[in-house]
């Protein structure tokens, strides 16, 4: 139990259509990090939200877009969906400002795009 | 460019064998981070391990170790007495070292273990 929670866990899109996922991170975790993860790959990074802000992103097209609210949660919207988008988004989280810390994952959002 | 590698796609082994993953990576950093994962079929990625390139000191935690060796850039896991439980795929990460813990991770593509009773 990492305390992220993702939502939903499954559900299945028409491609050109868009999808809004949400992951509320573990509490006092105030980064949140969004990964890609095609079937029998390995997860991608997309970005990751600090503050409320982007904070790097990975080779994503502009059609991958997200949101941090203030109290750390966070959502990622896909536009247009495309039948490659098809995969396990997962969400993990992270304190700030200690070496120590590590990064835990939610158990993701399994998008089906036909 | 970063990159983790792990070449074993799959590896199957009878209940009580010892088992070892291998990851090797790529990266120009003198500074980096090492991560190991597991993923059940829940999909839920659970974190193992985090090692510093600083720390070459290898690890154990019961049943696993680690082995971090910078002079041939591998990270290697060993399950020992393996069980049926232990079965899932296996992921090796990267990260750049932020001082912020900011950690954006490279992933490998990843080994699926089978522990056949």
């Amino acid at each position: 139990e990492t305390g992220v929670t993702q939502s939903p866990t499954h559900l299945i899109k028409t491609r050109g259509q868009q999808v809004t996922l949400r992951c509320s991170s573990q509490s006092g975790h105030n980064t949140v990090s969004w990964y890609q993860q095609a079937l029998g790959q390995g997860p991608q990074f997309i970005f990751q939200y600090y503050r409320e802000e982007e904070n790097g992103r990975g080779n994503f097209p502009p059609r991958f877009s997200g949101l941090q609210f203030p109290n750390y949660s966070s959502e990622l919207n896909v536009n247009a969906l495309e039948l490659d988008d098809s995969a396990l988004y997962l969400c993990a989280s992270s304190p700030r400002g200690h070496s120590g810390n590590t990064i835990y994952f939610g158990e993701g959002s399994w998008l089906t795009v036909v | 460019a970063q990159k983790v590698t792990q070449a074993q796609t799959e590896i199957s082994v009878v209940e009580k064998e010892d088992v070892t993953l291998d990851c090797v990576y790529e990266t120009r950093d003198t500074t980096y981070y090492l991560f190991w994962y597991k993923q059940p079929p829940s999909g839920e990625l659970v974190f193992l391990i985090r090692r510093n390139s600083f720390d070459e000191q290898n690890e154990i935690s019961g049943r696993y170790s680690w082995n971090f060796q910078k002079s041939t850039s591998s990270f290697n896991f060993t399950i020992t007495a393996s069980q049926v439980v232990d079965s899932a795929v296996y992921f090796c990460a990267l990260s750049e070292s932020p001082m912020d813990s900011s950690y954006k991770l490279i992933f490998g593509s990843g080994t699926r273990l089978l522990v056949r009773p």
